[in-house]
């Protein structure tokens, strides 16, 4: 099973700055991986595919980097609902598995 | 809109059983792979099940292997997890999610709680 772990854990920015948020697989998973948004209490959103394909109806403000085992989610200027967490996924290799989270706090 | 909406879970205790549904609405179902994913208390997510377009091809964790049983009614639009010897650790939110492809999932249900606990 491929560990996919992120880094770091909590994140603090101030509004409007930049976030820089790290998701490293065990192995190599190509250009499959993808990102995602969670509220507390709502759905998961889909952010990112293909390491650097932004979803439909996706803000400019998140742009995704990286391939083999190193990945970036850069977040170019946070507002205020982008403070929440943010999973990265593998859909390389069975089973697809999930990195733990980061959460994105206020500073 | 796509909507996917859970329903089906409570409170079972350890050995029991559980059926969760998912009903769909738009986006023409019977053309989308869907998947189950769960999500433990103070946990991340974790891929449960798959199921293709018309149900004739399912895949599992190994940790819900010949426990859980994914279906699906393209008719009724709904997607259905089976649920038998619950342990406490299947304690979690369950999604409903639709497969955009390859196994990226592009939307997500709100969530069912399922607590395993006697």
């Amino acid at each position: 099973e491929i560990v996919m772990t992120q880094s770091p854990d909590t994140l603090s920015v101030s509004l409007g700055e930049r976030a820089t948020l790290s998701c490293r697989a065990s192995q190599s998973v190509s250009s499959n991986l993808a990102w995602y948004q969670h509220k507390p209490g709502q759905a998961p959103r889909l952010l990112i595919y293909g390491a650097s394909t932004r979803a439909t109806g996706i803000p400019a403000r998140f742009s995704g980097s990286g391939s083999g085992t190193e990945f970036t989610l850069t977040i170019s200027s946070l507002q205020s609902e982008d403070f929440v967490v943010y999973y990265c996924q593998q859909y390389n290799n069975w089973p697809r598995t999930f990195g733990q989270g980061t959460k994105v706090e206020i500073k | 809109e796509v909507q996917l909406v859970e329903s089906g879970g409570g409170l079972v205790q350890p050995g029991g059983s559980l059926r969760l549904s998912c009903a769909a609405s738009g986006f023409t179902f019977s053309k989308y792979w869907m998947h189950w994913v769960r999500q433990g208390p103070g946990q991340g997510l974790v891929w449960v099940s798959r199921i293709n377009s018309d149900g004739s091809s399912t895949n599992y964790a190994d940790s819900v292997k010949g426990r859980f049983t994914i279906s699906r009614d393209n008719a009724k639009k709904s997607l259905y997890l089976q649920m038998n010897s619950l342990r406490a650790e299947d304690t979690a939110v369950y999604y409903c999610t639709r497969d955009l492809w390859g196994d990226i999932i592009d939307y997500w249900g709100q969530g069912t709680l399922v607590t395993v606990s006697s």
